[in-house]
């Protein structure tokens, strides 16, 4: 199995920051990257698919790079709706596992 | 609008057996592939099995291999986890997910609200 490693396990920040969480695969996994947004008590939402593509209807300050094995999500601006878990989840083979989540807090 | 709804979680016993359900509604679910995921209390997300759209193609976790099995009913518009053989472990949100068109299989666009499973004696 692909292992998924996220870093870091939590984060706080300030509204209006700019922020980073990377996501390192223990495999190459060219481009098959997803990034979901989860809110306490709420099902996953997808922000980013393979890799930099912006899901329809998620904000353009969310961001997705890389390829290969490390790969990043930015927060251009953090907004307050922002404060979220965020994991990573490789799409290139089975079982398609995700990473252990980002958890960002309001400093 | 585009909706998945979970069904069927509930307190069973370690050994039982429970069916869960998720209706679709608002697109053409046979087209569709889709999944189920879990999540334990406070913990991450588990992918646990997939279907493709017609029935034709079926992948699992390991941890589930065995116990768990998915299947779907296109007339039904209904997706379903038959869970036998439970344990303690698998108490968790169970949630359905489509697998988003036009990209690798795998990429989870639309998800369900969860059901809570408990399996405790």
């Amino acid at each position: 199995d692909i292992q998924m490693t996220q870093s870091p396990s939590s984060l706080s920040a300030s509204v209006g920051d700019r922020v980073a969480i990377t996501c390192r695969a223990s495999q190459s996994i060219s481009s098959y990257l997803n990034w979901y947004q989860q809110k306490p008590g709420k099902a996953p939402n997808l922000l980013i698919y393979a890799a930099s593509s912006l899901q329809s209807g998620v904000p353009s300050r969310f961001s997705g790079s890389g390829s290969g094995t490390d790969f990043t999500l930015t927060i251009s601006s953090l907004q307050p709706e922002d404060f979220a878990t965020y994991y990573c989840q490789q799409s290139y083979s089975t079982p398609n596992t995700f990473g252990q989540g980002t958890k960002l807090e309001i400093k | 609008e585009v909706q998945l709804v979970e069904s069927g979680g509930g307190l069973v016993q370690p050994g039982g057996s429970l069916r869960l359900s998720c209706a679709a509604s608002g697109f053409t679910f046979s087209s569709y592939s889709m999944n189920w995921v879990r999540q334990a209390p406070g913990k991450g997300l588990e992918w646990l099995s997939y279907i493709s759209s017609s029935s034709s193609i079926i992948h699992q976790a390991d941890s589930v291999k065995g116990r768990f099995t998915i299947s779907r009913d296109n007339a039904k518009n209904s997706l379903y986890l038959q869970m036998n053989s439970l344990r303690a472990e698998d108490t968790a949100v169970y949630y359905c997910a489509r697998d988003r068109p036009r990209v690798a299989r795998g990429t989870f666009d639309i998800w369900g609200q969860g059901t809570m499973v408990t399996v405790s004696s």
